[in-house]
């Protein structure tokens, strides 16, 4: 069974620039997740799709922050424009159903740079 | 609402020793408990997870977490760690009656394993 797809891996531009990432959830699994990390913190979660309609984009900054899962598979975040603070790994994650109970599948991760 | 708290960042120890890694958290409704592993330049992924029944759960690599409600604790445990699990450990916490599966992760503890 292929595991969750992210690209790139690896991204750097300057601040006020955009940039988009990519994400491809396990085939079958109905929610998507996309989680920045911030050096040294854990995960936090910047919206939740299920199939593709949003649950939870209470902690996405939505002045600089984008997302779409078009047809309910894969899904793309964007910043625009960046800023320092963003500087971090995005990771997306996909769960079967979205229960509490569920596992939640991660992709490696994109790892964002903002000079 | 509820928060994670691990008390360690870093965690050295040496090969075959036992380890402990910490994790407490906050809640004001019941809670499912999970621990999350990431090794070096892979996603993050499941170890464990604590759903109910018994309040010790067990990973197929030798770990296990105890669930304390008292003293609100999900700590982790090896009696004999490898070289192969230097990593950094997620504790992470969602509410029994969440209906969006939404994780809330800690700051991670790395945990290095020396020869």
């Amino acid at each position: 069974e292929a595991g969750v797809a992210q690209s790139p891996r690896y991204k750097i531009i300057e601040k006020r620039q955009s940039v988009a990432f990519w994400c491809n959830p396990i085939s079958g699994h109905a929610t998507l997740y996309w989680y920045q990390q911030i050096l040294g913190q854990g995960p936090k979660l910047l919206i939740q799709f299920q199939n593709n309609g949003v649950v939870d984009d209470s902690q996405l900054p939505k002045d600089r922050f984008s997302a779409e899962r078009l047809k309910g598979v894969d899904s793309t975040l964007k910043i625009q424009p960046a800023k320092l603070e963003d500087s971090a790994v995005y990771l997306c994650a996909s769960s079967l159903y979205g229960l509490a109970t569920d596992t939640q599948y991660f992709g490696p991760g994109t790892r964002l740079t903002v000079l | 609402a509820q928060s994670v708290t691990q008390l360690d960042s870093q965690v050295p120890v040496f090969e075959e020793a036992p380890v402990e890694l910490r994790c407490n958290y906050s809640s004001s409704v019941s809670v499912y408990l999970f621990w999350y592993v990431q090794y070096p330049n892979q996603g993050l992924q499941l170890l464990l997870k604590y759903l109910s029944g018994s309040t010790l759960v067990e990973s197929i690599n030798g770990f296990e977490a105890e669930f304390n409600k008292s003293q609100t604790s999900f700590h982790l445990r090896k009696p004999s760690v490898h070289i192969s699990d230097t990593a950094e450990y997620f504790c992470a916490v969602t509410g029994t009656s969440s209906n969006t599966g939404k994780l809330i992760f800690g700051q991670g503890t790395t945990l290095q394993v020396k020869p």
